[in-house]
């Protein structure tokens, strides 16, 4: 219940392409869903994140929709660039236990030029 | 760059000792958690401290643990090594209140 489940592992997309990345979440309780960009060698950075009460959050290239019937959220890049090939987690937190978030095991993704 | 910055970046250690990683939050952040991420896995919570006292915890056990400073840096010990620990160790810091958390470049630990 606690997992957050992520597809696909990998993805090649062609330069100023839409790469979508989807995320399933069991836990009703969860209430912040966050999306990082993580680099090889450097640690995860807060892309975008989005609340359970909105169906759709916006930031340049980066949109986040959230279906909190079918309890899963997607991240699309929109025009998609060699610059974006990074591997991508989705993640979600809930209000027990702390501030304990939950990530999936993350996307590879890769632009071609 | 986030601002949040730890120490050291590489660390080999053998099975059985015991290792001590550092953080040094954002300025303006005090609240703090430690995430543990193996090659090719998402980062998993270890714990998080605020106003130097755990509240909150992972399914990590008790050789897994961990100090806040005043200051708000903070140090992950891990004693009785395994070979499984070998993986990146981050931490992220955050105002308390807020849900945005900001991480460090990590530790590298390889356990031999």
């Amino acid at each position: 219940q606690q997992q957050v489940k992520q597809s696909p592992q990998s993805l090649i997309v062609q330069k100023g392409g839409i790469s979508i990345i989807n995320c399933a979440y069991e836990n009703t309780a969860f209430d912040y869903f966050p999306w990082y960009q993580q680099f090889p060698g450097k640690g995860p950075a807060l892309l975008i994140a989005i609340r359970p009460d909105v169906s759709e959050k916006k930031e340049g290239r980066f949109t986040i929709s959230f279906n909190k019937s079918a309890k899963q959220f997607s991240l699309h890049i929109m025009d998609s660039q060699p610059g974006d090939s990074a591997t991508y987690f989705c993640a979600a937190k809930g209000d027990t236990g702390g501030f304990k978030t939950i990530f999936g095991a993350g996307t590879r993704l890769f632009v071609k030029a | 760059e986030t601002g949040v910055t730890q120490s050291p970046t590489h660390l080999i250690k053998t099975r059985g000792q015991q290792v001590t990683l550092r953080c040094s939050s954002q300025s303006g952040h005090n609240t703090v958690s430690w995430y543990q991420q193996a090659l090719g896995q998402g980062p998993q919570f270890i714990f998080q401290y605020y106003r130097e006292e755990e509240n909150g915890r992972g399914n990590f056990p008790p050789r897994f643990s961990g100090l806040q400073f005043p200051n708000y840096s903070s140090e992950l010990n891990v004693n009785a090594l395994e070979l499984d620990d070998s993986a990146l160790y981050l931490c992220a810091s955050r105002v308390a209140g807020s849900d945005e958390q900001y991480f460090g470049p990590g530790t590298r630990l390889t356990v031999t």
